[in-house]
């Protein structure tokens, strides 16, 4: 079975910092990788996702992950990060062909002015 | 607005009561979940359907049942509350299987007194 390691359980960043948010994951087959982000009182919103092929993803909102197999992680990247990023951010595995995400414990990210 | 419909939004239940969580999709999804989601925790699988007709457990169904009513209605029953089900618990859906990501409600936050 298949688990995530979120590393940070909050991370406060200033306004226009870079920001990364740490992910590890186990498993003993190819796998499937998410983040996804949840605002204050929503539910949880696909930020980005990995299935095969290049290892560098990006969002739409210029957030960006790589996977790396080796190392069996798939950390989440934003090089600018805005007052509305103030969220928290949730990392999720699935092994290839199944129907279940595994979700690591989420990363609460709050942007200060 | 298309997407996944929960209710009620907020529930406040005594020990031993039951009750039932309602969840709809409008995206003609095929599989259907409930999640429940825990300061600390990140989310955890309760049950799952695959498909019309097909239900599943996953990492925590112990003192839930579910019903998949057909293809949009996904609904999730407690027999008799426990403080422990206090939770905010969240339905999601997907085309099939975790390689489109899923789409989530906006989630009921329940407590059990």
């Amino acid at each position: 079975a298949q688990s995530v390691t979120q590393l940070d359980s909050q991370v406060p960043v200033f306004e226009e910092a870079p920001v990364e948010l740490r992910c590890n994951y186990s498993s003993s087959v190819s796998v499937y990788l998410f983040w996804y982000v949840q605002y204050p009182n929503q539910g949880l919103q696909l930020l980005l996702k990995y299935l095969s092929g290049s290892t560098l993803v990006e969002s739409i909102n210029g957030f960006e992950a790589e996977f790396n197999k080796s190392q069996t992680s798939f950390h989440l990247r934003k090089p600018s990060v805005h007052i509305s990023d103030t969220a928290e951010y949730f990392c999720a595995v699935s092994e290839s062909n199944d129907y279940k995400l595994s979700f690591g414990a989420g990363t609460t990210v709050t942007v200060r002015a | 607005n298309a997407g996944v419909t929960q209710t009620p939004k907020f529930q406040v239940l005594k020990t031993g009561q039951s009750m039932t969580l309602q969840c709809a999709q409008d995206m003609n999804h095929n599989s259907m979940y409930w999640y429940r989601q825990d300061p600390g925790m990140g989310l955890r699988l309760i049950y799952y359907s695959a498909s019309e007709g097909t239900t599943d457990k996953g990492e925590v169904p112990n003192g839930y049942n579910v019903s998949r009513l057909n293809k949009r209605e996904f609904s999730l029953r407690l027999e008799s509350a426990a403080p422990s089900q206090t939770s905010v618990y969240f339905c999601a859906s997907s085309e099939g299987g975790s390689f489109y990501g899923y789409t989530f409600g906006s989630g009921t936050r329940l407590t059990v007194v």
